[in-house]
């Protein structure tokens, strides 16, 4: 009973290295998603992949590349990492997006630090 | 912007109801009522969502004003688990996604 699972769990960059945080859900979901979250502050949406072979850009997608591999899995990819980018990010599936009544299910995260 | 309010935090005794409140004065009529909540060191979970009438499930009661300007989490007998930030979203979906987190309320159980 896996759900959605993330790796790394921890992380510490310097500033300039890349990196890809990697998810994968076993659900069977069609939609797949990459939040972050800054100390004190709600979840901001990255990216989302409403379906395999797509992607779209959320409300902070500046610094950040995804790949929907397949259906299982959504990598979030960081080119040249930067302070700003020091975060808590988590991965979330659902069966469908766009739809009003539809539950997201998320990992458990994955603390970035960019020194 | 789908916005709502609530408050910052909330203190309730272990096994005492707990009523967290959050107001969406401006929704909509297609918008529904999702409730999440994040365990310290954890990514949220859905606990319960609702379009106008109250709902009920294992782990909370969503009521919802007749105006449904406004709706209240109750977790029936709170335990020190439930200490979590809980989420109050309104959520109309539509291709455009946009299902928001805010800084919700944090719960916080006295033992």
């Amino acid at each position: 009973n896996a759900g959605v699972t993330q790796t790394p769990k921890f992380q510490v960059l310097k500033t300039g290295q890349s990196m890809t945080l990697q998810c994968a859900q076993d659900m069977n979901h069609n939609s797949m998603y990459w939040y972050r979250q800054d100390p004190g502050m709600g979840l901001r949406l990255i990216y989302y992949s409403a379906s395999e072979g797509t992607t779209d850009k959320g409300e902070v997608p500046n610094g950040y590349n995804v790949s929907r591999l397949n259906k299982r899995e959504f990598s979030l990819r960081l080119e040249s990492a930067a302070p700003s980018q020091t975060s808590v990010y988590f991965c979330a599936s659902s069966e469908a997006v766009g739809v009003a009544n539809e539950k997201l299910f998320f990992g458990s995260g994955t603390q970035l630090s960019v020194l | 912007d789908a916005k709502t309010t609530q408050p910052n935090s909330m203190e309730s005794n272990e096994e005492e109801p707990v009523h967290l409140p959050c107001n969406h004065s401006t929704i909509s009529g297609t918008d529904y009522i999702h409730w999440y909540r994040q365990l310290p060191s954890q990514g949220p979970e859905y606990v319960i969502h609702g379009l106008t009438s109250n709902v009920n499930n294992r782990m909370a009661s969503l009521a919802i004003a007749e105006d449904r300007k406004s709706s209240t989490l109750i977790l029936h007998r709170a335990t020190l688990r439930d200490a979590a930030v809980y989420y109050c979203i309104r959520y109309s979906g539509g291709s455009n996604y946009k299902l928001t987190f805010g800084k919700g309320t944090l719960l916080t159980v006295n033992p």
